[in-house]
Protein backbone atom coordinates (compact mmCIF):
# COMPACT_ATOMS: atom_id res chain seq x y z
CA UNK A 1 0.00 0.00 0.00
CA UNK A 2 1.73 3.22 -1.10
CA UNK A 3 1.31 5.71 1.29
CA UNK A 4 2.08 9.54 2.10
CA UNK A 5 2.73 10.44 5.86
CA UNK A 6 2.16 13.83 7.62
CA UNK A 7 2.53 14.73 11.23
CA UNK A 8 -1.30 15.80 11.83
CA UNK A 9 0.11 18.79 14.12
CA UNK A 10 -1.39 21.25 15.93
CA UNK A 11 1.82 23.06 14.84
CA UNK A 12 1.75 26.03 16.40
CA UNK A 13 3.92 28.98 15.19
CA UNK A 14 4.24 32.15 15.97
CA UNK A 15 3.10 35.00 13.77
CA UNK A 16 6.43 36.08 12.08
CA UNK A 17 8.32 32.71 11.99
CA UNK A 18 8.62 30.20 9.63
CA UNK A 19 6.90 27.04 9.88
CA UNK A 20 8.12 23.33 8.39
CA UNK A 21 5.56 21.07 7.46
CA UNK A 22 7.21 17.16 6.77
CA UNK A 23 6.20 14.48 4.60
CA UNK A 24 7.29 11.14 3.94
CA UNK A 25 6.48 8.94 1.19
CA UNK A 26 6.60 4.80 0.24
CA UNK A 27 6.24 4.96 -3.72
CA UNK A 28 9.61 5.24 -4.99
CA UNK A 29 8.11 5.76 -8.02
CA UNK A 30 6.52 8.82 -6.71
CA UNK A 31 7.36 11.48 -9.48
CA UNK A 32 6.22 14.89 -8.19
CA UNK A 33 4.52 16.03 -5.26
CA UNK A 34 2.14 19.03 -4.63
CA UNK A 35 1.53 20.88 -1.13
CA UNK A 36 -1.91 22.09 -1.26
CA UNK A 37 -3.60 23.83 1.77
CA UNK A 38 -6.88 23.68 3.04
CA UNK A 39 -9.37 25.24 4.93
CA UNK A 40 -11.64 23.95 7.26
CA UNK A 41 -14.89 23.33 5.09
CA UNK A 42 -12.81 24.45 1.84
CA UNK A 43 -11.24 23.00 -1.42
CA UNK A 44 -7.51 22.16 -1.49
CA UNK A 45 -5.86 25.16 -2.93
CA UNK A 46 -2.36 24.62 -4.72
CA UNK A 47 0.55 25.67 -3.16
CA UNK A 48 3.35 24.45 -4.34
CA UNK A 49 5.00 21.54 -6.57
CA UNK A 50 7.92 20.30 -6.85
CA UNK A 51 9.34 17.13 -8.95
CA UNK A 52 13.06 17.38 -9.05
CA UNK A 53 15.19 17.17 -6.07
CA UNK A 54 16.28 20.30 -4.14
CA UNK A 55 14.45 23.54 -3.35
CA UNK A 56 11.63 25.26 -5.04
CA UNK A 57 10.87 28.91 -3.98
CA UNK A 58 7.82 31.01 -4.52
CA UNK A 59 7.45 33.88 -2.70
CA UNK A 60 7.44 32.84 0.93
CA UNK A 61 7.30 29.76 0.33
CA UNK A 62 9.53 26.89 -0.33
CA UNK A 63 9.60 23.19 -0.99
CA UNK A 64 12.04 20.66 -0.58
CA UNK A 65 12.34 17.28 -2.42
CA UNK A 66 14.86 14.37 -0.97
CA UNK A 67 13.96 11.32 -3.21
CA UNK A 68 16.92 9.36 -1.81
CA UNK A 69 15.33 9.43 2.00
CA UNK A 70 11.70 9.95 0.08
CA UNK A 71 11.10 13.15 2.02
CA UNK A 72 9.62 16.52 1.19
CA UNK A 73 8.85 19.79 2.95
CA UNK A 74 7.10 22.87 3.24
CA UNK A 75 8.81 25.77 4.64
CA UNK A 76 6.64 29.03 5.41
CA UNK A 77 8.71 32.15 6.39
CA UNK A 78 7.16 35.28 7.68
CA UNK A 79 4.21 32.97 9.10
CA UNK A 80 0.79 34.92 8.77
CA UNK A 81 -2.47 34.26 10.95
CA UNK A 82 -4.35 33.65 7.26
CA UNK A 83 -1.52 30.49 6.64
CA UNK A 84 -3.60 28.95 9.58
CA UNK A 85 -5.22 25.59 7.73
CA UNK A 86 -4.41 21.86 6.86
CA UNK A 87 -1.30 21.31 4.94
CA UNK A 88 -1.78 18.39 2.65
CA UNK A 89 0.92 16.47 0.73
CA UNK A 90 0.24 14.37 -2.18
CA UNK A 91 3.19 12.32 -4.35
CA UNK A 92 1.91 11.46 -7.93
CA UNK A 93 2.85 8.36 -10.19
CA UNK A 94 1.27 8.18 -13.35
CA UNK A 95 -2.08 9.42 -12.98
CA UNK A 96 -2.66 8.56 -9.63
CA UNK A 97 -2.33 10.86 -6.82
CA UNK A 98 -2.16 10.11 -2.99
CA UNK A 99 -2.37 12.27 -0.65
CA UNK A 100 -1.38 12.38 3.02
CA UNK A 101 -3.84 13.28 5.78
CA UNK A 102 -2.48 16.70 6.36
CA UNK A 103 -0.63 18.97 9.12
CA UNK A 104 -2.56 21.00 10.75
CA UNK A 105 -1.06 24.57 11.33
CA UNK A 106 -1.64 27.04 13.86
CA UNK A 107 -0.32 31.04 13.46
CA UNK A 108 -0.15 32.26 17.31
CA UNK A 109 -0.99 36.66 16.58
CA UNK B 1 -8.23 33.18 -13.29
CA UNK B 2 -9.80 29.82 -14.90
CA UNK B 3 -12.19 27.73 -12.52
CA UNK B 4 -13.23 24.09 -11.88
CA UNK B 5 -17.00 24.33 -11.35
CA UNK B 6 -18.94 21.96 -9.44
CA UNK B 7 -22.33 21.39 -9.07
CA UNK B 8 -24.78 20.67 -7.31
CA UNK B 9 -22.80 22.64 -4.08
CA UNK B 10 -25.01 20.25 -1.54
CA UNK B 11 -27.22 17.22 -2.70
CA UNK B 12 -28.72 15.06 -0.18
CA UNK B 13 -30.36 11.40 -1.74
CA UNK B 14 -32.16 9.16 -0.14
CA UNK B 15 -29.64 5.47 0.45
CA UNK B 16 -30.08 3.28 -2.42
CA UNK B 17 -30.63 6.21 -5.00
CA UNK B 18 -28.21 7.17 -7.61
CA UNK B 19 -26.61 10.57 -8.11
CA UNK B 20 -24.89 12.38 -11.02
CA UNK B 21 -22.35 15.43 -9.67
CA UNK B 22 -20.94 17.52 -12.06
CA UNK B 23 -18.02 19.09 -13.31
CA UNK B 24 -16.63 21.38 -15.98
CA UNK B 25 -13.10 21.65 -15.74
CA UNK B 26 -10.46 24.38 -16.92
CA UNK B 27 -11.16 24.66 -20.66
CA UNK B 28 -7.69 24.22 -22.43
CA UNK B 29 -7.40 21.18 -19.25
CA UNK B 30 -7.11 17.82 -20.84
CA UNK B 31 -6.69 15.47 -17.35
CA UNK B 32 -9.74 15.19 -15.38
CA UNK B 33 -9.85 13.63 -11.74
CA UNK B 34 -12.98 12.75 -8.81
CA UNK B 35 -11.79 12.67 -5.30
CA UNK B 36 -13.61 12.04 -1.93
CA UNK B 37 -13.45 13.31 1.30
CA UNK B 38 -14.96 11.85 4.38
CA UNK B 39 -15.42 14.56 7.12
CA UNK B 40 -12.34 14.51 8.78
CA UNK B 41 -10.59 12.16 6.82
CA UNK B 42 -8.25 12.61 3.87
CA UNK B 43 -8.38 13.69 0.30
CA UNK B 44 -8.59 10.16 -1.34
CA UNK B 45 -8.37 10.00 -4.83
CA UNK B 46 -11.26 8.07 -6.91
CA UNK B 47 -10.61 8.08 -10.96
CA UNK B 48 -7.89 10.25 -13.54
CA UNK B 49 -9.50 10.27 -16.91
CA UNK B 50 -7.54 11.27 -20.30
CA UNK B 51 -8.77 11.77 -23.71
CA UNK B 52 -11.97 9.64 -22.73
CA UNK B 53 -11.09 7.01 -20.74
CA UNK B 54 -10.12 6.32 -17.58
CA UNK B 55 -6.34 6.17 -17.43
CA UNK B 56 -6.26 5.18 -13.42
CA UNK B 57 -8.57 4.35 -10.79
CA UNK B 58 -8.36 3.28 -6.94
CA UNK B 59 -9.97 0.35 -5.13
CA UNK B 60 -12.91 2.99 -3.79
CA UNK B 61 -13.70 3.48 -7.71
CA UNK B 62 -16.04 -0.17 -7.73
CA UNK B 63 -18.78 -0.99 -10.34
CA UNK B 64 -20.82 1.73 -8.37
CA UNK B 65 -19.04 4.48 -9.91
CA UNK B 66 -19.10 5.40 -13.38
CA UNK B 67 -18.01 8.59 -14.89
CA UNK B 68 -18.73 10.52 -18.25
CA UNK B 69 -17.51 13.23 -20.38
CA UNK B 70 -20.88 13.40 -22.22
CA UNK B 71 -19.52 16.92 -24.61
CA UNK B 72 -16.91 18.87 -24.70
CA UNK B 73 -17.09 20.61 -21.37
CA UNK B 74 -18.67 18.41 -18.95
CA UNK B 75 -17.40 16.01 -16.45
CA UNK B 76 -19.91 13.68 -14.46
CA UNK B 77 -19.36 11.37 -11.55
CA UNK B 78 -22.18 8.99 -11.74
CA UNK B 79 -22.64 6.88 -8.15
CA UNK B 80 -25.27 4.36 -8.38
CA UNK B 81 -27.11 2.38 -5.48
CA UNK B 82 -25.87 4.88 -3.03
CA UNK B 83 -25.24 3.29 0.48
CA UNK B 84 -24.94 6.07 4.07
CA UNK B 85 -20.71 5.40 3.94
CA UNK B 86 -20.78 7.47 0.15
CA UNK B 87 -21.42 10.59 2.19
CA UNK B 88 -18.65 13.03 1.54
CA UNK B 89 -17.17 16.09 -0.37
CA UNK B 90 -16.35 14.83 -3.62
CA UNK B 91 -13.73 16.89 -5.63
CA UNK B 92 -13.31 17.58 -9.25
CA UNK B 93 -10.29 18.29 -10.60
CA UNK B 94 -8.47 19.37 -14.18
CA UNK B 95 -5.01 19.70 -14.72
CA UNK B 96 -2.90 20.46 -17.88
CA UNK B 97 -2.66 20.67 -21.02
CA UNK B 98 0.52 19.60 -21.49
CA UNK B 99 1.36 15.19 -20.72
CA UNK B 100 1.99 14.70 -17.29
CA UNK B 101 2.19 15.01 -13.51
CA UNK B 102 0.76 18.84 -14.06
CA UNK B 103 -0.48 20.14 -10.67
CA UNK B 104 -4.31 19.92 -10.29
CA UNK B 105 -7.11 22.55 -9.81
CA UNK B 106 -9.85 22.01 -7.22
CA UNK B 107 -13.50 22.94 -7.55
CA UNK B 108 -14.97 23.75 -4.51
CA UNK B 109 -16.64 20.77 -3.92
CA UNK B 110 -20.00 18.68 -3.97
CA UNK B 111 -21.31 17.89 -0.23
CA UNK B 112 -23.30 14.41 -0.95
CA UNK B 113 -25.78 13.34 2.13
CA UNK B 114 -27.26 9.71 1.86
CA UNK B 115 -29.89 9.56 4.01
Amino acid sequence: QKEVEQNSGPLSVPEGAIASLNCTYSDRGSQSFFWYRQYSGKSPELIMFIYSNGDKEDGRFTAQLNKASQYVSLLIRDSQPSDSATYLCAGVRNDKIIFGKGTRLHILP
Amino acid sequence: EPEVTQTPSHQVTQMGQEVILRCVPISNHLYFYWYRQILGQKVEFLVSFYNNEISEKSEIFDDQFSVERPDGSNFTLKIRSTKLEDSAMYFCASSGPRQGNQPQHFGDGTRLSIL
